[in-house]
């Protein structure tokens, strides 16, 4: 079984119309810490968020939001008002305590589309 | 402030050789981590060096490694390459440990196996 899922392989959609990219994770752990990141098509991966499994606190920064739910294991990540340079793969991640240190593993990402 | 450096930026190899890729990490962070990418199994952690010493390790052969030198730059090495090997190998350096810090990511090696 994959520790993070993202269900949505690709998605497009029309410009300024609202998005949300989907991410569950498995884990038996009490402490952990998910983030999502971007990749735009010039490739380089860009960080967005960290979160912390104490503080379910949803956060906003501008178009951007994220809504962590302890209860159904979701990190999901809306985008409002979409713009074309949102378009890029965004991939959620999960990073567990093994062997004394916090690992990461990445879902295969959701490569969203935002069509002018 | 410079960003992750990599190189080389393109490699091409053929199979049973091997190949070094080199890191340099944003000044003053003392984690790397490395990443290989491939559209069939997308990123995996390869492995983390913190202050000289491998924190982790992800489940890739032996044929894999890494070092990391009192500069903080970073090497990642794979003897007998197979085919199997080409990918986007990407280097990401933290602050402190990459599993609970933001990480920034280079730009990537693009390695191919022929």
């Amino acid at each position: 079984a994959q520790k993070v899922t993202q269900a949505q392989t690709e998605i497009s959609v029309v410009e300024k119309e609202d998005v949300t990219l989907d991410c569950v994770y498995e884990t038996r752990d009490t402490t952990y810490y998910l983030f999502w990141y971007k990749q735009p098509p010039s490739g380089e991966l860009v960080f967005l968020i960290r979160r912390n499994s104490f503080d379910e606190q949803n956060e906003i920064s501008g178009r951007y939001s994220w809504n962590f739910q302890k209860s159904t294991s979701s990190f999901n990540f809306t985008i409002t008002a979409s713009q074309v340079v949102d378009s890029a793969v965004y991939f959620c991640a999960l990073s567990e305590l093994l062997a004394g240190s916090y690992q990461l593993t990445f879902g295969k990402g959701t490569k969203l589309s935002v069509i002018p | 402030k410079a960003g992750v450096t990599q190189t080389p930026r393109y490699l091409i190899k053929t199979r049973g050789q091997q190949v070094t890729l080199s890191c340099s990490p944003i000044s003053g962070h003392r984690s790397v981590s490395w990443y290989q990418q491939t559209p069939g199994q997308g990123l995996q952690f390869l492995f983390e060096y913190f202050s000289e010493t491998q924190r982790n390790k992800g489940n890739f052969p032996g044929r894999f490694s890494g070092r990391q030198f009192s500069n903080s730059r970073s090497e990642m090495n794979v003897s007998t390459l197979e085919l199997g090997d080409s990918a986007l190998y990407l280097c990401a350096s933290s602050l402190g440990l990459a599993g609970e810090n933001e990480q920034f990511f280079g730009p990537g090696t693009r390695l191919t196996v022929l």
